[in-house]
This record gives C-alpha cells, sequence and structure tokens, in this order.
C-alpha cells in the first residue's frame, strides 16, 4: 500500500530536548516536505527537498533541521524545541515538485512544554 | 507574494443542505488551483483541482471552477452527508521563481454537518 509514515503520531516533551520525527514513503517519490498546522494559521511549509541531498527552506524554517540521506527518509529534526514549536506536523510527498496529489501522512502532534 | 484566502469557518450545516466554501487567490501568472480536505485524525487528501481558467474540477459530488477573472476556486456540494464533515483546504503551486511547484494552503474551513 502507498503510504507516508510519521512517527511518533503523539509526543510530550520539554523545552531544550532535542527530538526527530520520523518519514519515510515507500512510493519511491523524489519530492518531500514539512509542514505545521496551527489554528487560523493553516499549513506552512517548513523544508522540502527535491531528491536526495537537496534540501531547501520553506515560510517557516527557524528552529528546523532536515536531512534527506535516502530517498525514502525525510527526518524533521528540532534540536532545541521551543513552546512555540507545539503544533501538528506533516509529512508529504510527490514525484517530483509541483506533481499532484501530495500524499501526506498522518500527522505528528507535538506538545513542547 | 502569492496567497490564498478562504472563508472563516466552521461551517455547520444539516444533512441534504447546499454547500459553498468561498476561496480566492492572488497570484503571479497562472497557478493550479487545487481543494484539499482533511478528515478526522488523518492527513490530507486531494479532492479535486484545476489547472488553467475555466476549468472545472469534480470528485465525490464536490466542484469547483478556476476563475481568472475574480481570481477565485470556490467549493460547492448540492446536498452534503454527514460523512463530509472535515476541514477544506484551498491551495495553490507557485509558478515561478525558486519555490516554483510548491503548495500554498489557505487557512482551512472546518464543515460540520448535522444529520
Amino acid at each position: 500500500e502507498a503510504q507516508v509514515t510519521q512517527n511518533p503520531r503523539y509526543l510530550i516533551t520539554v523545552t531544550g530536548k532535542k527530538l526527530t520525527v520520523t518519514c519515510s514513503q515507500n512510493m519511491n517519490h523524489e519530492y518531500m516536505s514539512w509542514y505545521r498546522q496551527d489554528p487560523g494559521l493553516g499549513l506552512r511549509q517548513i523544508y522540502y527537498s527535491m531528491n536526495v541531498e537537496v534540501t531547501d527552506k520553506g515560510d517557516v524554517p527557524e528552529g528546523y533541521k532536515v536531512s534527506r540521506k535516502e530517498k525514502r527518509n525525510f527526518p524533521l529534526i528540532l534540536e532545541s524545541p521551543s513552546p512555540n514549536q507545539t503544533s501538528l506536523y506533516f509529512c508529504a510527498s510527490s514525484f517530483r515538485r509541483g506533481d499532484q496529489p501530495q500524499h501526506f501522512g498522518d500527522g505528528t502532534r507535538l506538545s513542547i512544554l | 507574494g502569492d496567497s490564498v484566502t478562504q472563508m472563516e469557518g466552521p461551517v455547520t450545516l444539516s444533512e441534504e443542505a447546499f454547500l459553498t466554501i468561498n476561496c480566492t487567490y492572488t497570484a503571479t501568472g497562472y497557478p493550479s488551483l487545487f481543494w484539499y480536505v482533511q478528515y478526522p485524525g488523518e492527513g490530507l487528501q486531494l479532492l479535486l483541482k484545476a489547472t488553467k481558467a475555466d476549468d472545472k474540477g469534480s470528485n465525490k459530488g464536490f466542484e469547483a471552477t478556476y476563475r481568472k477573472e475574480t481570481t477565485s476556486f470556490h467549493l460547492e456540494k448540492g446536498s452534503v452527508q454527514v460523512s463530509d464533515s472535515a476541514v477544506y483546504f484551498c491551495a495553490l503551486t507557485k509558478n515561478y521563481g525558486g519555490s516554483q511547484g510548491n503548495l500554498i494552503f489557505g487557512k482551512g474551513t472546518k464543515l460540520s454537518v448535522k444529520p
């Protein structure tokens, strides 16, 4: 089954404790992206990757890092999380940038205390 | 910059009512337009799309027409069901610049349909 898998689905943690949210897709997609969803703000893009070892900033990249060492994986790293990063995060992928639909994971709800 | 504006929610309707969710956009050039739907506890799914002016996207009884003259892409359904309860996002893809092809989303409209 074609899917985008995110882990964990839920996480409560404390300020400053490094965390990684994993994202994996099994569709051999070149393009992957991270979004955060906040009430009243919709979805905003954090980072995206057009292929292995190619990543670029989206609209709200501050406080986040990503890597793309393999085609299927695109982890989101919060080196020193802060409460303003409490949000619902989505990973998405498509064969190439601009292709539709983008396939979304089920989301990761992060709470930073 | 490019942007999408959609009507504030939440929208509450009775089953079989007519639905309209307004969406307007600002973009340079000719973007492609989309409606995505997010059911509770799930990720977003593409509902329908239109890639050029006057195109009509349709799926599952939903329709939207790309209106270049009014820069709009309103979502409509003639008779909603309880199972349509979800959050609906209007979106466009940029077609210029370094981030060409990336999606820009509206803020979302939550729809609740009562039996």
